[in-house]
C-alpha cells in the first residue's frame, strides 16, 4: 500500500524559511516522479513543483521559482520542499503527491495528508 | 502557461439530477486532463485520467469527455454523497495546472 507522510510544516515568521519532507512507501521510489500540491485555507489546488525520479531534473510554478527548492534522497525515500523568503500567501497545506506510473510528473493517484505552513508573525 | 478554467464555480442539484462540469484550456492539450474529488477537510481522490478513463474504484455516474481544448466532467444521477468540490488538472507537461474548481451542493 502506497503511504505518504508530509511533516515539516508550522508557524514561520515572514521572510522565514521552512524544509517540507515526505516520507514515501509501499513502492519503488526512485522510479516515480514526486509532486507537491498546496491548497491556501478555503482556495483551490495549486501545483507548485515536481522532480524526476532521479532528482535530475526539477519543475517549479512560476509563483514560487526563486524561493522553492526541490530534492529528493532516493536512498531515504523522502522527498522534501525547501521554502525561502515566506510571505502570507504561502500559508497553506502542502500536499506531496505521486503519479500513477514511472515517467515525468503527471497526474497524481495518490495523496498524503499534507502538513500545514502558516506564515504570520 | 496553459490556463485552465472551470465552469461553474458553484452549483447546487437535487438528488438524481444531472450535474455537468466544464474545465476549459487555453490551448490545446489533446486528453491530457484529469479530474479530482475533494470533500470537505479530505485530500483529493483521482476520479479520472486520460480526459474520459475512470479511476479503478470509481462509481460508473462519474465519466469524463473531450479532448483539445473543451472537457466535461458528468455525474449521470447526483448522490448525497457526492457534495464536494471537483476540480481538474491538465497534465502532460508542466506547470501541471489546476482549474479553479466547481463546488457541488445538493438542494
Amino acid at each position: 500500500e502506497v503511504q505518504l507522510l508530509e511533516s515539516g510544516g508550522g508557524l514561520v515568521q515572514p521572510g522565514g524559511s521552512l524544509r517540507l519532507s515526505c516520507a514515501a512507501s509501499g513502492f519503488t521510489f526512485s522510479n516515480f516522479a514526486m509532486n507537491w500540491v498546496r491548497q491556501a485555507p478555503g482556495k483551490g489546488l495549486e501545483w507548485v513543483s515536481g522532480i524526476s525520479g532521479s532528482g535530475g531534473s526539477t519543475y517549479y510554478a512560476d509563483s514560487v521559482k526563486g524561493r522553492f527548492t526541490i530534492s529528493r534522497d532516493n536512498s531515504k525515500n523522502t522527498v522534501f520542499l525547501q521554502i525561502y523568503s515566506l510571505g502570507a500567501e504561502d500559508t497553506a497545506v502542502y500536499y506531496c503527491a505521486k503519479p500513477p506510473h514511472p515517467g515525468p510528473p503527471h497526474y497524481s493517484d495518490s495523496w498524503g495528508q499534507g502538513t500545514l505552513v502558516t506564515v504570520s508573525s | 502557461d496553459i490556463q485552465m478554467t472551470q465552469s461553474p464555480s458553484s452549483l447546487s442539484a437535487s438528488v438524481g439530477d444531472r450535474v455537468t462540469i466544464t474545465c476549459r484550456a487555453s490551448q490545446g492539450i489533446s486528453n491530457y486532463l484529469a479530474w479530482y474529488q475533494q470533500k470537505p477537510g479530505k485530500v483529493p481522490k483521482l476520479l479520472i485520467y486520460s480526459a474520459s478513463t475512470l479511476q479503478s474504484g470509481v462509481p460508473s455516474r462519474f465519466s469524463g469527455s473531450g479532448s483539445g481544448t473543451d472537457f466535461t466532467l458528468t455525474i449521470s444521477s447526483l448522490q448525497p454523497e457526492d457534495v464536494a468540490t471537483y476540480y481538474c488538472q491538465r497534465y502532460g507537461s508542466v506547470p501541471l495546472t489546476f482549474g479553479g474548481g466547481t463546488k457541488v451542493e445538493i438542494q
